[in-house]
């Protein structure tokens, strides 16, 4: 069974730091377009980035280009996301997904991991 | 602002049909991309539930269907369930912005 599990959430202040963590199993991870979604609290989805099987490109919303980076290591079947300069509209909890590259669409999701942006 | 609109909430009773619909414009839904929904369980991570237009999954009852007209689509819940209550969201592809995934805004299914 696919399994997507996400890590590394928690309290960070603002224009703070944090990276997220996915770990995959149970799919050859490295065949796999793979894609970060959050939801703020009460809100619904909102993509955050996109990153190619071989990692080679990737694809941000505007709101978070240029401050997070996506990532992966198909060595380790692992997903990040690295966010810098964070801000309180950045609250949300972020989930990984598989990407169905050039259908553009998700069918496996993790369980998700909650960042608050808040002194 | 969701570049896909879909309306805040519908409802139905057990046994009754609903329709989800999902409106977008000429940069995704009207430009032949193909719109996907998802189920929101309360508390729960999305889940994919038609995916390209009008397929689903293995594992989604076929009361769930999805279909897709000019710049439009729309999710169709017959036999409504009193576990079919979620939050369901269309999704598709925005060709304005490079690799940009877009969703509707989502819409609470409430079975009265």
């Amino acid at each position: 069974d696919v399994q997507l599990v996400e890590s590394g959430g928690g309290l960070v202040q603002p224009g703070g730091s944090l990276r997220l963590s996915c770990a995959a199993s149970g799919f050859t991870f490295s065949t796999y377009w793979m894609t970060w979604v959050r939801q703020a609290p009460g809100k619904g989805l909102e993509w955050v980035a996109t990153i190619k099987d071989g990692g080679s490109d990737k694809y941000y919303v505007d709101s978070v280009r240029g401050r997070f980076t996506i990532s992966r290591d198909n060595a380790k079947n692992s997903l990040y996301l690295q966010m810098n300069s964070l801000t309180a509209e950045d609250t949300a909890v972020y989930y990984c997904a598989t990407d169905r590259g050039g259908y553009y669409y998700f069918d496996n999701w993790g369980q998700g991991t909650l960042v608050t942006v808040s002194s | 602002q969701s570049v896909l609109t879909q309306p805040p909430s519908v409802s139905g009773a057990p046994g009754q049909r609903v329709t989800i619909s999902c409106t977008g414009s000429s940069s995704n839904i009207g430009a032949y991309y193909s719109v996907h929904w998802y189920q929101q369980l309360p508390g729960t991570a999305p889940k994919l539930l038609i995916y390209t237009n009008t397929n689903r999954p293995s594992g989604v009852p076929d009361r769930f269907s999805g279909s897709k007209s000019g710049s439009s689509a729309s999710l169709a819940i017959t036999g409504l369930q009193a576990e079919d209550e979620a939050y369901y969201y269309c999704q598709s592809y925005d060709s304005s912005l490079s690799g940009s995934r877009v969703f509707g805004g989502g819409t609470k299914l409430t079975v009265l």
